[in-house]
């Protein structure tokens, strides 16, 4: 069973409309970390965002929000305003700590494509 | 500091040839990584290191590949002999441990193609 599921494969959005791109995690760890990269046509993966299972606070940075749910066990990310910069592959991932936060586990990705 | 370096950044190379890939990390850390990424099977985890020793190597599709970290500022990755099916982009990321949890920075990945 996948541990991470971005059920969205692709998005196509005209610019400056809100998109969310949906992350739902699997785990028995009461104590994971969950992250969003970015990796852009250039190919490089860019890292956004941590945050740990005892945080639930939602987190904005600008254009970008950040939705966690344990109950649905669900990170989701919201770009408003959506800029042709923004065009790219998203990817959720998981750390657990029965993995001594070793390593990342990746969900498949979602292409964002932003008009303009 | 520069980021997590990797060369080549692409290869292309003959089915048969041995292919060495290499890294370096961000100085200070001591958690080093190697993923490999295809549109079937997303990024999956090759092999890590903890200060240059090998931790987890059961990503590693198969005996042809194999990966070193002689010292904490250099990895190598390599395939012989490489085989078409092992086109792919390959990163390295890099770590640091500590209080808490930190994220991995990833390099900018050499793009295999085995003709």
């Amino acid at each position: 069973a996948q541990k991470v599921t971005q059920a969205q494969t692709e998005i196509s959005v005209v610019e400056k409309e809100d998109v969310t791109l949906d992350c739902v995690y699997e785990t028995r760890d009461t104590t994971y970390y969950l992250f969003w990269y970015k990796q852009p046509p250039s190919g490089e993966l860019v890292f956004l965002i941590r945050r740990n299972s005892f945080d639930e606070q939602n987190e904005i940075s600008g254009r970008y929000s950040w939705n966690f749910q344990k109950s649905t066990s669900s990170f989701n990310f919201t770009i408003t305003a959506s800029q042709v910069v923004d065009s790219a592959v998203y990817f959720c991932a998981l750390s657990e700590a029965s993995s001594g936060y070793s390593t990342l586990t990746f969900g498949k990705g979602t292409m964002l494509l932003v008009s303009p | 500091d520069a980021g997590v370096i990797q060369s080549p950044r692409h290869e292309v190379t003959e089915m048969g040839q041995e292919v060495t890939l290499r890294c370096k990390p961000i100085s200070g850390h001591d958690y080093l990584f190697w993923y490999r990424q295809t549109m079937m099977r997303g990024l999956e985890l090759l092999i890590y290191f903890n200060n240059n020793v090998p931790i987890d190597d059961s990503g590693m599709p198969e005996d042809r590949f194999s990966a070193k970290m002689p010292n904490a500022s250099f990895s190598t990755l390599k395939i012989q002999p490489s085989e078409p099916r092992d086109s792919a982009v390959y990163f390295c990321a890099s770590r640091a441990s500590g209080t808490g949890f930190t994220e991995a920075f990833f390099g900018q990945g050499t793009r295999l193609t085995v003709v």
